[in-house]
């Protein structure tokens, strides 16, 4: 079992609808993420979050809008996306050991999104 | 930004054959990790190897960092290691994660 949810599994949705995935993490790292992937392709990355705050946006299209209400919760939010948004979305986590310097980033199983 | 090559793009090997993939980088590098991503799209850390080898079980890992690439070794190998397999790094920023493209492995019964 993963160490990071997401819910939901999976998703369908229509160009006009509003939606939004969740992930959360209790590992106590303070570095979250959002990758979306498509079929046969590597992830490609979003967004990041360090302590709450918003570090990276990878000109993402306004459609999507992360929130980070807390040190444990990450959501996307979804509107007026296109079918080409249809992807699987990963989320990550990650904390830096200060005695070693690794950084491991740890992934959720991923949201499989359809839009219609 | 950091060029991350992947060798070979698909593998097919019978069970309880080994196997190489490779992973060059086109800079320095400050975290390297290599991930299995089974067929339902988990991505599963197989390795943190900025440096050195590593080993788990039958999968192995070494990273020469002045030669800029790093292997993955799987001996005897077996139809669930099938899936796609990603070395990841970053150069300089903290926190962005460069994925090669993959190699795609099948293990036949």
């Amino acid at each position: 079992d993963t160490e990071v949810t997401q819910t939901p599994k999976h998703l369908v949705m229509g160009m006009t609808n509003k939606k939004s995935l969740k992930c959360e993490q209790h590992m106590g790292h303070r570095a979250m993420y959002w990758y979306k992937q498509k079929a046969k392709k590597p992830p490609e990355l979003m967004f990041v979050y360090s302590y709450e705050k918003l570090s990276i946006n990878e000109s993402v299209p306004s459609r999507f809008s992360p929130e980070c209400p807390n040190s444990s919760l990450l959501n996307l939010h979804l509107h007026a996306l296109q079918p080409e948004d249809s992807a699987l979305y990963l989320c990550a986590s990650s904390h830096k050991n200060r005695a070693t310097g690794a950084n491991v980033l740890t992934f959720g199983a991923g949201s499989r999104l359809t839009v219609l | 930004g950091i060029q991350v090559e992947q060798s070979p793009p698909d593998l097919i090997l019978q069970e309880g054959a080994n196997s190489t993939l490779r992973c060059n980088f086109s800079d320095s590098v400050n975290n390297l990790q290599w991930f299995h991503q089974n067929p339902w799209g988990q991505l599963i850390n197989l390795f943190y190897i900025p440096s050195g080898t590593k080993q788990n079980g039958r999968l192995s890992a070494t990273t020469v960092a002045t030669e800029r690439y790093s292997l993955l070794y799987i001996s005897s190998s077996q139809t669930t290691d099938s899936g796609v397999y990603f070395c990841a790094t970053r150069g300089g920023s903290n926190y962005k994660l460069t994925f090669g493209k993959g190699t795609l492995l099948t293990v036949n019964p």
